[in-house]
């Protein structure tokens, strides 16, 4: 069965920072394009970072850069977000999601993990 | 940076047929890719590059995309079609629209 499961979401304090993870089954990290979404509570979708097909690129939302990192470890097949210097406003439900065709990054997302939630506050 | 406008809520009574709008500029150059979120749950992705359907998303479920809309559209709308639905399309980077919610009467 092809799935993502989300972990490592919790409470942490402004200014900290947090690991999460997204293990796949039922198919290989490697030659999919992968994606980090969130959302806040009560409001939409908003694309956080991809890491492309091939590994050798990722990119990230303004709000984000130099304070999130996506990485992936094919052996273990996972994906992470490694988040820091955490705010308020990075407080949401973080949802993993794959690119639909292998080889290609700018595709649909058809493949979504069940999302884990990351509350930043004092 | 690009923008996707959804009408913020649409209602339908079952049986009938309800119409989401996603608004962009020019977005009938672009592949359009709608997701449906039940409350507390995933995104689900219902109809991908304007008009295809994932295996198992019913044939009521259908899509448009042309100038600056793009459309989806569920038909025989049943109670568990309740939900938001967010477009989404390729930019400089990824961008979803604001989201519809969808109320059956």
């Amino acid at each position: 069965q092809v799935q993502m499961v989300a972990s490592g979401g919790g409470v942490v304090q402004p200014g900290r920072s947090l690991r999460l993870s997204c293990t796949a089954s039922g198919f290989t990290l490697s030659g999919y394009g992968m994606h980090w979404v969130r959302q806040a509570p009560g409001k939409g979708l908003e694309w956080v970072a991809v890491i492309w097909y091939d590994g050798n690129n990722k990119y990230y939302i303004d709000s984000v850069k130099g304070r999130f990192t996506i990485s992936r470890d094919t052996s273990k097949n996972t994906l992470y977000l490694q988040m820091s210097s955490l705010r308020a406003e990075d407080t949401a439900v973080y949802y993993c999601a794959r690119d639909a065709t292998v080889g290609v990054t700018h595709d649909a997302f058809d493949i979504w993990g069940q999302g884990t939630k990351v509350t930043v506050s004092s | 940076s690009y923008v996707l406008t959804q009408p913020p809520s649409v209602s339908a009574a079952p049986g009938k047929t309800a119409t989401i709008t996603c608004g962009g500029n020019n977005i009938g150059n672009k592949g359009v890719h709608w997701y449906q979120q039940k409350s507390g749950q995933a995104p689900v992705l219902v109809i991908y590059y304007d008009i295809d359907r994932p295996s198992g998303i019913p044939e009521r479920f259908s899509g448009s995309n042309s100038g600056n809309t793009a459309t989806l559209t569920i038909s025989r709308v049943e109670a568990g079609d309740e939900a938001d639905y967010y477009c989404q399309v390729w930019d400089s980077h990824v961008v979803f629209g604001g989201g519809t919610k969808l109320t059956v009467l």
